[in-house]
């Protein structure tokens, strides 16, 4: 099965920087998915990763290290509508598309 | 763009009664799935399919069956509502990798 952990809430300034770490342990890894999903709504796609190292899109990037298991979601300048929950997801390769996500980390920007 | 298309968006049913959520995924997007969330919990993986087969199965109860139809549109049914099935349903397509998610439907039992 897979572990997938992440801290459950992080609080941050406006037009500071947040760092979301993800950890996992599975079998057959087929890559890191990051979601934003504010309260209510559908998860948003923010990035996916299959290969080691750094995406960046905007100000988003997620880096990904398999031999560590672990991933890390970068927000930069931060906004305040940035507030949402961030869910990591792995996707296995025993499965095409079920993705199993990690409970969310919370992300709550201040003034 | 199109995108995943849910329906109803809210729904209130009584205990025992029978629920159907429809799904309407993107054009060309050959495989649909359906994740239940729970309040304040992550989305868990209930059933999926490809080119209107099952594909996959997670954790959903017997009471609920899901089909995909030649339109490649899908439907959940849900009988016998129990309190604890309240929650976000959201449905997702792809033709690959990326999932894309529905705005979901939210299903209140009484």
């Amino acid at each position: 099965g897979q572990n997938i952990d992440q801290p459950t809430e992080m609080t941050a300034t406006e037009g500071a920087i947040v760092q979301i770490n993800c950890t996992y342990q599975t079998s057959g890894f087929n890559g890191l998915f990051w979601y934003q999903q504010h309260a209510g709504e559908a998860p948003t796609f923010l990035s996916y990763n299959v290969l080691d190292g750094l995406e960046e899109k905007g100000r988003f990037s997620s880096f990904l290290s398999r031999s560590k298991g672990y991933s890390y979601l970068l927000l930069k300048e931060l906004q305040m509508k940035d507030s949402a929950s961030y869910l990591c997801a792995v996707l296995t390769t025993d499965s095409w598309g079920k993705l199993q996500f990690g409970a969310g980390t919370q992300v709550v920007v201040t003034p | 763009a199109a995108g995943v298309i849910q329906s109803p968006r809210h729904l209130i049913k009584e205990k025992r009664e029978t629920a159907t959520l429809k799904c309407y995924p993107i054009p060309r997007h050959d495989t649909v799935y359906w994740y239940q969330q729970g309040p304040g919990q992550d989305p868990q993986f209930l059933i999926s399919f490809y080119e209107k087969m099952q594909s996959d199965k997670g954790s959903i109860p017997d009471r609920f069956s899901a089909q995909q139809f030649s339109d490649y549109h899908s439907e959940l049914n849900m009988s016998s509502l129990e309190l604890g099935d309240s929650a976000l349903y959201f449905c997702a397509s792809s033709a690959g990798t990326e999932l894309f998610f529905g705005e979901g439907s939210r299903l209140t039992v009484l």
